[in-house]
């Protein structure tokens, strides 16, 4: 089945720095990938969406400056969580579409758990 | 807007019995698929099972089924001879037919009990 991948799957920082969160299809072109936050107990909250060679499109109250999206391959989009604070704590989780695959879905990544100090 | 609602936030059930968890959806759409993903502490997202709306035939996977009642917009997953690798976080997700974007439930945590 498809697979998409993740790294790290888990990563501590100093509030203040960047960090940034890769998202890779293994066995697809991904023309579209989704970027998602949730918090513990609660449901996944899209972020943005990003079509590889474009600008990504946030969803509202998401800051663009904050957390910047490249989707620059076909099978590789990142997520930058810049000057980090503790509020930014979460678990980001992508996901992926792309020909070659089933069009009426997404296929997840097994997420990354993001601790800022 | 499309919106998805999941009324039961926490549901349990013993080893081996059925148990059906609850989805409703509000849409002005009418070609859209419907979707149950489990999510297991590991917190992998991994899908249980697709309906498309087009179709009047219930969608099946092994152990789990759907009900799915278009004109109430109600999408509910029953679980036969539930197991403890059951046990999970459950979202029922709406994805409209020429759009990219899933709508997410707020989730059933689902407790298999042995």
């Amino acid at each position: 089945g498809a697979v998409v991948s993740q790294h790290p799957s888990w990563v501590i920082c100093k509030s203040g720095t960047s960090v940034k969160i890769e998202c890779r299809s293994l066995d697809f072109q991904a023309t579209t990938m989704f970027w998602y936050r949730q918090f513990p107990k609660q449901s996944l909250m899209l972020m943005a969406t990003s079509n590889e060679g474009s600008k990504a499109t946030y969803e509202q109250g998401v800051e663009k400056d904050k957390f910047l999206i490249n989707h620059a391959s076909l099978t590789l989009s990142t997520l930058t969580v810049t000057s980090a604070h503790p509020e930014d704590s979460s678990f980001y989780i992508c996901s992926a579409r792309g020909p070659g695959r089933r069009t009426d879905t997404q296929y997840f990544g097994p997420g990354t758990r993001l601790t800022v100090l | 807007a499309q919106t998805v609602t999941q009324s039961q936030p926490e549901m349990s059930v013993q080893e081996a019995e059925t148990v059906t968890l609850s989805c409703t959806y509000d849409t002005s759409e009418n070609n859209y698929y419907l979707f149950w993903y489990k999510q297991p502490p590991s917190r992998q997202m991994i899908l249980v099972i697709r309906q498309e709306a087009y179709k009047q035939q219930n969608a099946t996977e092994n152990r789990f089924s759907v009900n799915f009642q278009k004109a109430a917009k109600s999408f509910s997953l029953k679980i036969s001879d539930s197991q403890l690798g059951d046990t999970a976080m459950y979202f029922c997700a709406f994805m409209k037919g020429t759009g990219n974007q899933f709508y997410f439930g707020t989730g059933t945590s689902l407790t298999v009990i042995p």
